[in-house]
């Protein structure tokens, strides 16, 4: 069974502290997403990760993936309020069409 | 350009009722899918499309139906809707296969009650 694990799935944690999200997946698989979800609200791209090694990096953000180890993950430096959200890890299926989700980390930064 | 459409917003329906929930894009994108999310369960799969006139069932299809009968619509319809089909449902589009990669644009959702 294909599965796709993230952890942790709930975060609480101060602002200005760093912070690593892990997911984990059970397939052979070169693409890897990460999304955001505010609550109440629709998904948005955040990430794609199109090979082992890759690095993407957005402000306080940083998404890497090793498709030997079948593991990727968010890392959020000097974390600030705006960032809690639910992250979502998803992983491609290529021959299956389809994404395979993780559940999905509820990050909450106190001010 | 607005993206994804869904309609209605929000929706009450008793039990054994039909629903057909709407979804259109305006990006021309060849795929097109249907999620339902539930608190602690993520995003599950109903239904997909990989190009007009083609569907494929997802993990959660029993239940529902689609339709694609051109590039930009994709309705999804419960037959006789029960109450653990209450739900958020979100539809969302791709270029898979055009672009290399599979990055999924999400609409607003659909949060349907069963009662």
């Amino acid at each position: 069974e294909l599965k796709v694990e993230q952890n942790p799935l709930f975060l609480s944690m101060q602002e200005g502290k760093n912070y690593t999200i892990y997911c984990n997946y059970s397939t052979t698989s070169d693409r890897l997403y990460w999304y955001r979800q505010d609550p109440g609200k629709s998904l948005e791209s955040l990430f794609v990760l199109l090979s082992n090694g890759a690095v993407k990096q957005e402000g306080r953000l940083m998404a890497s993936l090793d498709t030997k180890a079948r593991l990727s993950t968010l890392h959020i430096t000097a974390a600030v309020h705006d960032l809690s959200a639910t992250y979502f890890c998803a992983v491609d299926i290529w021959s299956n069409y389809q994404l395979i989700w993780g559940a999905g980390t509820k990050l909450i930064i106190k001010p | 350009i607005a993206g994804i459409t869904q309609a209605p917003t929000s929706q009450i329906l008793a039990a054994g009722r039909r629903m057909t929930l709407r979804c259109t894009q305006d990006m021309r994108h060849n795929a097109m899918y249907w999620y339902r999310q539930d608190l602690g369960l993520g995003l599950r799969l109903i239904h997909y499309s990989n190009t007009a006139g083609t569907t494929g069932k997802g993990e959660v299809p029993d239940g529902y139906s689609v339709s694609r009968a051109n590039t930009d619509d994709f309705p999804l319809t419960l037959a006789s809707a029960v109450p653990s089909q209450t739900s958020v449902y979100f539809c969302a589009s791709s270029d898979r296969g055009k672009s290399g990669t599979d990055t999924q644009y999400f609409g607003p959702g659909t949060r349907l009650t069963v009662l």
